[in-house]
């Protein structure tokens, strides 16, 4: 069956830091790869894209890398804020239909 | 850019009754999603909403428990029906957008149900 797995603890970082989340996959052979952002009590939120011939992708602090033979993506937030605590949450297009799995997500929290 | 305005927001409803939730997007699109989050969880899909033709359920969801409608390219309603407390979830709507590469997809706020 299709899995998407982050990383299952929370994630405290200081702020400054650079916070690094991980998502692994089975059974998929993705054209492309996001990350989304979600607040306590309010829907995902797009963030990023990345291609399957992309190895790395930018967009102001966020980058996120897709690495196809590891079945692998990893989501970094440099210079991380308070303002960047929440849950991130990696999604494949499902190999039937176009609908988008999910994982679990990972929360992030960002102290001062 | 697509944008999605569901309601209610949230409810707290009676077992047994049901309950529907509207999503009315702001451009056409051929395809919505119905997604169930559970506390805790991440989002499960519920089913494939196409206008003109019958949703496709995922394992797990049938129609008599959640009815969907798709009357046009622009609106969908989700119903929970006979509900119990195990109903008791957030429900999002879904729609991919056209620049995908840039927008993924767009998620209404979601409908926190609470079912006493």
């Amino acid at each position: 069956s299709q899995k998407i797995e982050q990383n299952s603890e929370a994630l405290n970082i200081q702020e400054g830091k650079t916070a690094t989340l991980t998502c692994n996959y089975t059974n998929y052979s993705p054209a492309y790869l996001q990350w989304y952002r979600q607040d306590p009590g309010r829907g995902p939120v797009f963030l990023l894209l990345i291609r399957e011939n992309e190895k790395e992708k930018r967009k102001e602090r966020l980058k996120v890398t897709f690495d196809t033979t590891l079945k692998q993506s990893l989501f970094h937030i440099t210079a991380s804020q308070p303002a960047d605590s929440a849950t991130y949450l990696c999604a494949l297009v499902r190999n039937s239909g176009y609908a988008l799995n999910f994982g679990k997500g990972t929360s992030l929290l960002v102290t001062p | 850019s697509a944008v999605i305005s569901q309601k209610p927001s949230r409810d707290i409803c009676q077992r047994g009754t049901s309950l529907t939730i509207q999503c009315q997007v702001d451009s056409q699109v051929t395809m919505m999603f119905w997604y169930r989050q559970q506390p805790g969880q991440s989002l499960t899909l519920i089913a494939t909403a196409n206008q003109g033709s019958e949703a496709t359920y995922e394992s797990g969801f049938v129609i008599d428990k959640f009815p969907i409608s798709r009357p046009n390219l622009t609106f969908s309603t989700l119903t929970v029906s006979n509900m119990s407390p195990e109903d008791s979830s957030i429900y999002l709507c879904s729609v991919e957008r056209p620049a995908r590469e840039t927008h993924g997809y767009t998620f209404g706020s979601g409908t926190r149900l609470t079912v006493v």
